[in-house]
């Protein structure tokens, strides 16, 4: 079983709708981030979250420490939204190498006009 | 934030040659690290380069292969050697920010073995 699910693999939207992508883990964490890859591959830093809630524009990111639990959510989405949306978590013991992240494989997101 | 730049941004290259990629911040970062994203896998690490000293590397990965440099705190370069069309993934350089926690990514290197 990976450490990091992330639920859906895929997800195809209207313009406008509601949008949730799940990530769950399983080890001790000290941080989780929500990740943004555009198809050229780069990858951009939505939220970096310990605890709480966290909201910039229309996102907004939550994470449930004893459920072991995270969501993204996007309102109002737009078709520039289309991209692959991963989660990271950060071990809490930095096991392994110091700065390690443990990366979901993604949600491939694609948002319809 | 830290701005991060790579070299070159995509490349196809022919079995058993080598590749250097080049990543390049903004601003000086005690940690900088080089991670791999195979065709439909997530983002793996490599290793973590080391300023002045050899790099860290992850299980499954060695220094023959990937062998990387950091001469200073700006700076580093991922070679991959000896490639093999296994090795066709993006390749991304990561820094860790100021704040705890912190960390960016840059664009990738989508390299293409035939």
């Amino acid at each position: 079983k990976n450490e990091v699910e992330q639920s859906p693999q895929n997800l195809t939207a209207q313009e406008g709708e509601f949008i949730t992508i799940n990530c769950s883990y399983s080890v001790g964490i000290s941080a989780l981030h929500w990740l943004q890859q555009h198809p050229g591959g780069g990858i951009v830093s939505l939220f970096m979250l310990s605890s709480g809630k966290k909201k910039h524009g229309r996102l907004i990111a939550t994470i449930n420490i004893q459920e072991k639990h995270s969501s993204l959510h996007i309102t109002a989405s737009h078709p520039r939204d289309s991209a692959v949306y991963i989660c990271a978590v950060r071990l809490g013991n930095y096991g392994g190498s110091q700065g390690n992240l443990i990366f979901g494989k993604g949600t491939k997101l694609s948002v319809k006009p | 934030s830290a701005v991060i730049s790579q070299k070159p941004s995509r490349d196809i290259c022919q079995r058993g040659t080598s590749l250097t990629i080049q990543c390049q911040v903004d601003s000086q970062v005690t940690m900088m690290f080089w991670y791999r994203q195979q065709p439909g896998q997530s983002l793996t690490l490599i290793a973590t380069a080391n300023q002045g000293s050899e790099a860290t590397y992850e299980s499954g990965f060695v220094i023959d292969k990937f062998p990387i440099s950091r001469p200073n705190l700006t700076f580093s370069t991922l070679t991959v050697s000896n490639m093999s069309p296994e090795d066709s993934s993006i390749y991304l350089c990561s820094v860790k920010g100021r704040y705890y926690n912190e960390q960016f990514f840059g664009p990738g290197t989508r390299l293409t073995v035939l």
